[in-house]
């Protein structure tokens, strides 16, 4: 089965320092994984994606997620916090070959950065 | 530019109408899917279509159903609506997995989302 655990509902930090938000994975398969941001009152946008490729994947807006298969983990990272990172972001896995076209949420990092 | 489009992006309704949320993509897509996001549950699935007029349930599929009659449109409905179905409503789209011929296409894509309150 397929799940994914976000471990911080809420991330406070200050402008210009880094961000990291934690993403654990479990599939029994090797997993896409992907980094999704929502603005208020906006749908969901494509940071960034792992599909089997470079363990380290770079999204837009500087941020990037590492891929580490021995600790199921795909944290996302950036070097240096903007305003406008400020946003609700979703790890979400997807197990193409063991349950087809179906995509497994977490329940969201609300990111904070403080001026 | 991909789109997704969904038709509302606000709607009010009264308890025990019927419901219908509109989604269209113009990616030539396989998949669809119908999300409800609330506080702290993240996005949880209702339904999802891979085909047309073919239809699965998700996580909450209770109180809900579902209409594929053309690729690229897939309608959420409320039989009856209830206080409890007040949330956010969000559409996706992608490619199904043995079609795109590569796992980097295996994106999903969101429209705006449909802001439902039911009083």
């Amino acid at each position: 089965a397929q799940s994914v655990t976000q471990l911080d509902s809420h991330v406070s930090v200050s402008e210009g320092t880094p961000v990291l938000l934690r993403c654990n994975y479990s599939s029994s398969y090797s997993p896409s994984l992907f980094w999704y941001v929502q603005h208020p009152n906006k749908g969901l946008q494509l940071l960034l994606k792992y599909t089997s490729a470079a363990t380290l994947v770079k999204g837009i807006n500087g941020f990037e997620a590492e891929f580490k298969k021995s600790e199921t983990s795909f944290h996302l990272t950036k070097p240096s916090a903007h305003m406008s990172d400020a946003a609700e972001y979703f790890c979400v896995v997807s197990d193409p070959v063991n349950t087809g076209n179906q995509f497994y949420f977490g329940t969201g990092t609300s990111l904070t950065v403080i001026p | 530019d991909v789109k997704v489009t969904q038709s509302s992006r606000y709607l009010v309704k009264r308890t025990g109408e019927k419901v219908f949320l509109e989604c269209v993509q113009d990616m030539d897509h396989e998949n669809m899917f119908w999300y409800r996001q609330d506080p702290g549950l993240g996005l949880r699935l209702i339904y999802f279509s891979y085909d047309v007029k073919m239809k699965e349930k998700g996580d909450i599929p209770e109180g809900y159903s579902v209409s594929r009659e053309k690729k690229e449109r897939f309608s959420l409905i409320l039989e009856s609506a209830s206080t409890n179905q007040t949330s956010m409503y969000l559409c996706a789209s992608s490619k199904r997995r043995g079609t795109s011929g590569s796992l980097a296409k295996n994106i999903q894509y969101f429209g705006a989302g449909t802001r439902l309150s039911v009083l």
